[in-house]
């Protein structure tokens, strides 16, 4: 059974850099065959896809989070990491790490809250 | 950017009842492999979203055959034969033919 499991800060000061890790269980990531995601859900909101990484390092961003985002893997610890830098108050979100294939999302984190605030 | 909309964004359905979710994509989701890259996922109340349909039509592993996905191209559908009161949440559609995006989110509710 794949798990999934975020971690990181849960709250980060506007301008700063918000850096989150997933880890995963039950699965090895180089094994290849997925995606490894983050997508973020806004309070009361719907869901955002922010961008995935494959095993190899390949990475793909939402467009509209581009310039700010870097997400990387760590293949010796199983885990791998997003970075959103520059954040304000519209990056509050639950963050969620998940396994991707194809679009076929099998995996879910159970999901971080991170706070943008001074 | 393919744009994904769904309709209604809420719903109250009597139990029983059954209900109807449409999402429609600003691109035909249909890729050269000939499959169609558009998925179903639900959220429950303080959770997070699970696989419902795969690949418009194909039920993820453990979902009730009271789910059934149809459509193609550019417009999909999602049905609940007769729901159920363990159904509420938000129903989200999602593409994954290019990068992906998610519909706003359909809120079912019972009444």
């Amino acid at each position: 059974q794949v798990q999934l499991q975020e971690s990181g800060p849960g709250l980060v000061k506007p301008s700063q850099t918000l850096s989150l890790t997933c880890t995963v269980s039950g699965g090895s990531i180089s094994s290849g065959g997925y995606y490894w995601s983050w997508i973020r859900q806004h309070p009361g909101k719907g869901l955002e896809w922010i961008g995935y990484i494959y095993y190899s390092g390949s990475t793909y961003y939402n467009p509209s989070l581009k310039s700010r985002v870097t997400i990387s893997v760590d293949t010796s610890k199983n885990q791998f990491s997003l970075k959103l830098s520059s954040v304000t108050a519209a990056d509050t979100a639950v963050y969620y790490c998940a396994r991707d294939n194809w679009g076929l999302i099998d995996y879910w984190g159970q999901g971080t809250l991170v706070t943008v605030s001074s | 950017d393919i744009v994904m909309t769904q309709t209604p964004l809420s719903l109250s359905v009597t139990p029983g009842q059954p209900a109807s979710i449409s999402c429609k994509s600003s691109q035909s989701l249909l890729h050269s492999d000939g499959k169609t890259y558009l998925y179903w996922y639900l959220q429950k109340p303080g959770q997070s979203p699970q696989l419902l349909i795969y690949e418009v039509s194909s039920r993820f592993s453990g979902v009730p055959d009271r789910f059934s996905g149809s459509g193609s191209g550019t417009d999909f559908t999602l049905k609940i034969s007769r729901v159920e009161a363990e159904d509420v949440g938000v129903y989200y559609c999602m593409q994954g033919i290019h990068l992906r995006t998610f519909g706003q989110g359909t809120k079912v509710e019972i009444k």
